[in-house]
């Protein structure tokens, strides 16, 4: 597709229920990234894929949280025994490589999470 | 640990005014710095890149610069329109960790 595709665009789920969030990179990008933005507060890291190197998950909030990505393309966030906090939007990027000094990184619109 | 400052917070101009955002990183060791704009309930647009050798880089209305030894990047918005309304965002890449770090953004408003 011509940008990143992020599914779905919102959810809404019961506290302690599982939630998986899909995104679908930039056809070519080898670098994936997820990002959480919390009412009021700016994008706060979580995991990013380059290539077929591990992720760094040094963002992951706890270990409800993880994440996958399929054959170099697309990635699944998943939380698991979700809470209140949880509730945000969960930005996906992708840019050609991790830590290029040139590759802008491109942004889905993004799943609004609501947990109630 | 990187952290990513921007001032003003907000910051509401007649349309035609040209503007300056500030933002500031305590971390230079960086490959390159980012500015995004984010309209509501959108995801985010990338404006400008500029590599850690450089110094600025234009688009249209808009110029950014960078001061690494200083910590320090301006965005510039020249003739400023109604359309510009929206939260503009700096990010960092940091040489030890491949992932942006954002400021919390400005949130502009141009008045038609």
């Amino acid at each position: 597709g011509a940008g990143v595709s992020q599914s779905p665009s919102n959810k809404v789920t019961e506290k302690g229920k599982d939630v998986e969030l899909r995104c679908d990179p930039i056809s070519g990008h080898t670098a994936l990234y997820w990002y959480r933005q919390s009412l009021g507060q700016g994008l706060e890291f979580l995991i990013y894929f380059q290539g077929n190197s591990a992720p760094d998950k040094s963002g992951l909030p706890s270990d409800r949280f993880s994440a996958e990505r399929t054959g170099g393309s697309v990635s699944t966030l998943t939380i698991q025994r979700t809470q209140q906090e949880d509730s945000a939007v969960y930005l996906c990027a992708s840019s050609l490589a991790a830590g290029s000094y040139n590759s802008p990184l491109h942004f889905g619109n993004g799943t609004r999470l609501t947990v109630t | 640990k990187q952290e990513v400052t921007q001032i003003p917070a907000a910051l509401s101009v007649p349309e035609g005014e040209n503007l300056v955002l500030n933002c500031s990183f305590t971390d230079s060791a960086i490959y390159n710095l980012q500015w995004f704009r984010q309209d509501p309930g959108k995801g985010l647009t990338s404006l400008l890149l500029i590599q850690s050798s450089q110094r600025e880089q234009t688009s249209g209305r808009l110029n950014a610069s960078l001061d690494k030894s200083s910590g320090r990047s301006t965005l510039y918005i020249a003739a400023s329109q109604p359309g510009d309304s929206a939260t503009y965002l700096c990010a960092v890449m940091d040489t030890g960790r491949r992932a942006l770090t954002f400021g919390s953004g400005t949130r502009l408003q141009v008045q038609p």
